[in-house]
């Protein structure tokens, strides 16, 4: 099993809508809604922020939000914030196991 | 509020075995939850590597299959991880987390294991 393919980086200005995509195939994101995202900021463990593709945690701040669209999910910060420069990753049910993104760096310039 | 930490050696020789703890506080082992180690390479990605279950359920991921044995312990609100013939590419900082639903959370604050030769 793969990991999924996240691009390796991403970057946008404070206020700016970013997003970051997630892809994977039939048997794991397009198979299933058990879809999740972690924040990870350095040195630190993975914060969960989005899970079941779309549902956010309390305390986990509205302008980050979930979607997905065939084998593909997607992460989008929107009026994206110092504290939201970090590495992400998606994570997701592939059958008997888990599989985890490579990871994108978002820098918010 | 549940809480994972992960206790062991920092430090493994090549082709031994690595062997964590994770101690979990704040609420019972024992529940709809699944008990998982992760692992992260330096300046990698994340690595899913197992769970176990309360009653004793494994699923382990196969590039690690027939090297890795997640137990349990609930009278010590415990669960570990033995990784068998560890090598330089085992060099990494592995979490314990718990898997509810597709839900990863919360996570150990992750401990270093250093593989040397």
């Amino acid at each position: 099993q793969s990991a999924l393919t996240q691009p390796r980086s991403v970057s946008g200005s404070p206020g700016q809508s970013v997003t970051i995509s997630c892809t994977g195939t039939s048997g794991d994101i397009g198979a299933y809604d058990y879809v999740s995202w972690y924040q990870q900021h350095p040195g630190k463990a993975p914060k969960l922020m989005i899970y079941d593709v779309f549902k956010r945690p309390s305390g986990v701040p509205d302008r980050f939000s979930g979607s997905k669209s065939g084998n593909t999910a997607s992460l989008t910060v929107s009026a994206s914030q110092a504290e939201d420069e970090a590495d992400y990753y998606c994570c997701a049910y592939a059958g008997t196991l888990w599989v985890f993104g490579e990871g994108t760096t978002l820098t918010v310039l | 509020q549940v809480q994972l930490q992960e206790s062991g050696p920092g430090l493994v020789k090549s082709s031994e075995t690595l062997s964590l703890t994770c101690t979990v506080s704040g609420g019972s082992i024992v529940g709809p939850h699944y008990w998982n180690w992760i692992r992260q390479p330096p300046g990698k990605g994340l690595e899913w590597i197992g769970f176990i279950s309360y009653s004793g359920s494994t699923y382990y991921n196969p590039s690690l299959r027939g090297r890795v044995t997640i137990s349990v312990n609930t009278s010590k609100n415990q669960f570990s991880l033995k990784l068998n013939f560890v090598t330089a590419a085992d060099t990494a900082v592995y979490y314990c987390a718990s898997l509810r639903g597709g839900t990863y959370s919360p996570w150990g604050q992750g401990t270093p294991v250093t593989v040397s030769s």
